[in-house]
């Protein structure tokens, strides 16, 4: 099946600590997302990539970092710098820009 | 930066009556999205209107396109409980770059 998953599902950090979300896609997208939904929010763009070795910020980056390293793979680290990161986190990709997306079901991130 | 505005935030009507959601945009479009999300779920893509459209329709929902305005309507006839959720307009940001915007969302609730 092709799709794109994000893992794990439910996330707990430790005050001060690093966390990575793993973002995995086998559909062959060069783009792909990272967003942030807070409770009744919609979405914000965290960072974009538009191919591999390639990414960009969006308008939350600050506390977050991202690589592209592999076609398939967008990994997001939520640093120790990002001070609320408490959050539903959405992944996605596609072809290229003006083409439809397609969403991972998300990793839900609560500081503990 | 929200590129999308939707209206109304959130809506609440019986089964069999048809909704309807509006989406406000700032700048010129090349296309418009319409994304759908299930409470705690990723996004799933209904439908793309293209900026030379103005009017695309699939099964139940008919999305309007007035680039004067800068508007795009959802409909959705004949709505069902199964259409609770909260739906997002998306739209490419200005430039060269893939980033795809969303907006707030409006929140649906259709009862028996």
């Amino acid at each position: 099946d092709g799709g794109i998953t994000q893992s794990p599902k439910y996330l707990f950090r430790k005050e001060g600590q690093n966390v990575t979300l793993s973002c995995e896609q086998n559909l062959n997208h060069d783009a792909m997302y990272w967003y942030r939904q807070d409770p009744g929010q919609g979405l914000r763009l965290i960072y974009y990539s538009q191919i591999v070795n390639d990414f960009q910020k969006g308008d939350i980056a600050e506390g977050y970092s991202v690589s592209r390293e592999k076609k398939e793979s967008f990994p997001l680290t939520v640093t120790s710098a990002q001070k609320n990161p408490t959050a539903f986190y959405l992944c996605a990709s596609r072809i290229d820009r003006g083409t439809e997306a397609f969403f991972g079901q998300g990793t839900r991130l609560t500081v503990v | 930066s929200q590129q999308g505005e939707e209206d109304p935030q959130a809506l609440s009507i019986q089964e069999g009556e048809n909704a309807t959601m509006n989406c406000s945009y700032k700048t010129s479009i090349n296309n418009l999205q319409w994304y759908r999300q299930n409470s705690g779920r990723g996004l799933v893509h209904l439908i793309l209107i293209r900026s030379n459209e103005r009017e695309k329709h699939s099964g139940r929902l008919r999305v309007t396109l007035d680039t004067s305005k800068k508007s795009s309507s959802l409909l959705i006839t004949a709505s069902r409980a199964a259409d609770t959720a909260s739906y997002f307009c998306a739209t490419d940001a200005s430039g060269a770059g893939t980033a795809l915007i969303f907006g707030k969302g409006t929140t649906l609730s259709v009862s028996s």
